[in-house]
């Protein structure tokens, strides 16, 4: 069975202020895709990245950044001066491998509130 | 053209009703979603279609009724529903390549619907 568990529920923080989401994920399966999505109050699920099991490489991509530790089965996000725009529900998701097509296992999400 | 369109996206209807709600994409993505997603909840998936054939139905009652007329379009046909089917309902696709990589799913804004 697959598991996504986003442990905060909302963070509210001031303009300016880094934001961290927490993500931890369970998978029996060998080879596994992270994602985090973005949810603005319009409710389109906007992607933001993609992470592959194999692949534990960090990335940052402008204000954004994102820390991948297979070993905690974590994959946790972070906004860099966070603006009242990041205002959103944050869902970070698991996707299986199949034949049938990309099957996502969402966490609870993390309402964040971003206050000028 | 990276969008998944959705209509209506607003959606009142009567629990005798007949209605259906219409997605689209025209990116030559060869999967296509349908999720469910109740106020603060994540998303559920409900149906997958890959290469226009159902692939998945996660135990979705008969009163919701997919259809994928051909690769670019994706229905919902709503019959008889009850007050608690009120949510947000969200269309997806994703692309499925050689190999069955995994990738993102582009997800529509969703058709609020109301069931009185």
């Amino acid at each position: 069975a697959q598991k996504v568990t986003q442990a905060q529920t909302e963070i509210s923080v001031v303009e300016k202020e880094d934001v961290t989401l927490d993500c931890v994920y369970e998978t029996r399966d060998t080879t596994y895709y992270l994602f985090w999505y973005k949810q603005p109050p319009s409710g389109e699920l906007v992607f933001l990245i993609r992470r592959n099991s194999f692949d534990e490489q960090n990335e940052i991509s402008g204000r954004y950044s994102w820390n991948f530790q297979k070993s905690t089965s974590s994959f946790n996000f972070t906004i860099t001066a966070s603006q009242v725009v990041d205002s959103a529900v944050y869902f970070c998701a698991l996707g299986r491998l199949g034949a049938a097509g990309n099957k996502l296992t969402f966490g609870g999400g993390t309402r964040v509130l971003v206050k000028p | 053209d990276t969008e998944v369109t959705q209509t209506p996206k607003h959606l009142v209807m009567g629990m005798t009703n007949k209605k259906s709600l219409k997605c689209e994409q025209h990116m030559g993505h060869r999967a296509m979603y349908w999720y469910k997603q109740k106020a603060k909840k994540p998303p559920e998936l409900m149906f997958v279609y890959s290469y226009e054939k159902l692939s998945i139905n996660e135990s979705v009652p008969s009163r919701f009724s997919p259809e994928c007329p051909n690769s670019s379009l994706l229905n919902l046909h709503l019959h008889a529903l009850q007050p608690e089917d009120s949510a947000l309902y969200l269309c997806a696709s994703s692309q499925e390549v050689t190999g069955g990589i995994s990738t993102e799913a582009f997800f529509g804004q969703g058709t609020r619907l109301t069931v009185v």
